[in-house]
């Protein structure tokens, strides 16, 4: 069975610092594997999404994921945070159309 | 852009009530999906739909049915309401397309109070 497991549920960073989110996943296929991010109040937006081509994918607002098969990782990462950052982001894989999610990592930006 | 639209941001329901969530979405996606939203549980499935008239059963669909009448519109139906359904629900659609590659498109939510 397919599952997410995200380390850290509270990620605090300062402004411009680097921000770093660990998504972990098993899989017995090849997985497709995609970020989320909710703002309060808002339903989940697509920041990226990992479909077996380039190991590096980049999404919106400035997010950079990797994906590490042999770690079994896709960690989420942003050079500079800005306030606008702060939100809930959810990892989550594909399976069979359905996603399954990890449990999200809300963070805070500290001024 | 693919716009999925949930009928009330907000809702307060009595217990034993029949609650009715209403999901229309304008891309012409096969697939609807209903989720739960609740703290420290991510997102957890409660029915999908991958067709009109068609519907599976997710990891929670205890206490839940669905009604897919037409493409566009997918129904979640509270049969009598419980507390322990208060919660964030979310919809969301995908196409068939490209086998799972493609995101799925989410509505804003509708927070439901179970009184």
């Amino acid at each position: 069975a397919q599952s997410v497991t995200q380390l850290g549920s509270h990620v605090s960073v300062s402004e411009g610092a680097l921000v770093l989110l660990r998504c972990n996943y098993s899989s017995s296929v090849p997985p497709y594997l995609f970020w989320y991010v909710q703002y309060p109040n808002q339903g989940l937006q697509l920041l990226l999404k990992y479909t077996s081509a380039a190991t590096l994918v980049k999404g919106i607002n400035g997010f950079e994921a990797e994906f590490k098969k042999s770690e079994t990782s896709f960690h989420l990462t942003k050079p500079s945070a800005h306030m606008s950052d702060a939100a809930e982001y959810f990892c989550a894989v594909s399976v069979d159309y359905k996603l399954s999610f990890g449990a999200g990592t809300t963070v805070t930006v500290r001024a | 852009d693919v716009k999925v639209t949930q009928s009330s941001r907000y809702l307060v329901k009595r217990t034993g009530e029949k609650v009715f969530l209403e999901c229309v979405q304008d891309m012409d996606h096969e697939n609807m999906f209903w989720y739960r939203q609740d703290p420290g549980l991510g997102l957890r499935l409660i029915y999908f739909s991958y067709d009109v008239k068609m519907k599976e059963k997710g990891d929670i669909p205890e206490g839940y049915s669905v009604s897919r009448e037409k493409k566009e519109r997918f129904s979640l139906i509270l049969e009598s309401a419980s507390t322990n359904q208060t919660s964030m629900y979310l919809c969301a659609s995908s196409t068939l397309e490209d086998a799972g590659r493609q995101p799925q498109h989410f509505g804003d939510g509708t927070r439901l109070s179970i009184l």
